[in-house]
Parts: structure tokens; sequence; C-alpha cells
């Protein structure tokens, strides 16, 4: 299947700060997904994207769809305690005929020092 | 509300011991999921339904069944559970398989001894 590179692992930030992730594949996808898990919890959707160039806003969130349909990021400005936890990415990919496949990056888990 | 609710949340049982977690949607999604998490390999795709009576393997099927007997449920069944099935389950469920976003249920937490 397809594989995404999620980077950074982890990151650790001062509070206030903006924070970057991005997820990179040599393949194509057709739709971004952006996931947050907290510990114990099911991930929740942040944001989704689904044209190619495609810049959305969720509050202190934005991501990007990026041009090349191999890429996309997560930016979290001003970034709060409540941030902290594993961001996911995942890509959405036609796997032959009209099934769709789902995959995800490994996470970028965040810390948030106050 | 609108919600993928799972259960146990927590379950603990014993090599070969038959198990099955249930897995219920609210929001009349065709689509469900099953996939399972572990340390540095991320969210693993076991079975998919597109829906009522149609499901599919995903990346990681071995040891593991479903059913889809309605469209709200879709229960993930061990019939000889092993420790390597120790994980972190999660169900989703989502419209469609095309554009629309999977929505997660709270996880079951499983540990085979």
């Amino acid at each position: 299947g397809q594989q995404l590179n999620q980077s950074p692992q982890s990151m650790f930030i001062q509070e206030g700060e903006d924070v970057s992730m991005n997820c990179t594949s040599s393949s194509i996808f057709n739709t971004w997904l952006w996931y947050k898990q907290d510990p114990g919890e099911g991930p929740v959707l942040l944001i989704a994207l689904y044209k190619a160039g495609e810049l959305t806003s969720n509050g202190r969130l934005t991501a990007q769809f990026g041009i090349t349909r191999k890429d996309s990021f997560l930016n979290i400005s001003a970034s709060i305690p409540s941030d902290v936890g594993i961001y996911f990415c995942a890509g959405r990919y036609l796997n032959g005929g009209s099934n769709y496949k789902l995959t995800f990056g490994k996470g970028t888990l965040l810390t948030v020092n106050p | 509300e609108a919600q993928v609710t799972q259960n146990p949340r927590y379950l603990i049982t014993v090599t070969g011991k038959k198990l099955t977690v249930t897995c219920s949607q609210n929001m009349n999604h065709e689509y469900m999921s099953w996939y399972r998490q572990d340390p540095g390999l991320g969210l693993r795709q076991i079975y998919y339904s597109m829906n009522v009576e149609v499901t599919d393997k995903g990346d990681v099927p071995e040891g593991y069944k479903v059913s889809r007997k309605e469209k709200r449920n879709f229960p993930l069944i061990l019939e000889s559970p092993s420790p390597n099935q120790t994980s972190l389950y999660f169900c989703a469920s989502s419209f469609g398989q095309g554009l629309s976003p999977l929505h997660f249920g709270n996880g079951t937490r499983l540990t085979v001894t």
C-alpha cells in the first residue's frame, strides 16, 4: 500500500509557540485528513482536505493539501497546553477500480510546556 | 449525539478464549472499519465493511473475523486470541469510502495473556 512519512515524530514546545508538522509520500492522494488523539481516546478529525492546493483553517489550526497531491502540512498557531496529544495525517487513494483506501502516518507526539 | 461506541473499553483475557468487541454507530454510515494501533506501527486496518453483508480484509486480518448483519453494528471477533493480538483497537465509520472522513470510537484496550 501507499506509505506516508510523517515528521517530526515528536515535538517539545513552549506555550505560545507555533507548530508545524507534515506528511509526505511518493504516491498521490485524493484526500488528506488530519486527526488528533488524546491519551486513552480515539482519533478526532481536525481538518479534511479534498483538492490539491486547498488551504483550510479550523481555529488556530491550518492545513494544506500539497499541489503535487503527495504531501500535506498542519500548522498550529499560539499553542496552548490542551494541544498536547498525537497528531496523525491520513491520505486516501484509489486502490484499483472504485475501491478507496486510507493510510495513516505514524503520528507526531506534541508536548506543550506551560 | 453522533458517535461510534465500542465495548468494552478494557479487556484482559487468556490465550484461546473467544471474545467479541462490539461496535455501534448512530450516524447511518455505510462504511465501517476496524483498526489496531501498536507503538511504532501506527494504525493498521484489520477488516472493513462497505455495507450490510459486505466485508473485506484490510492489511492485518489474520486471527480476526467480522460480521455486518445490520448497518449500525460491526463486531470484531477473535476466535482464539493470542498474545500478539494485545493491542489498542479502534472501530471507525463514514458515509462512504470515497470522500467522507472517518469517525472513530474511543478504543478497546485488549490484553491477551
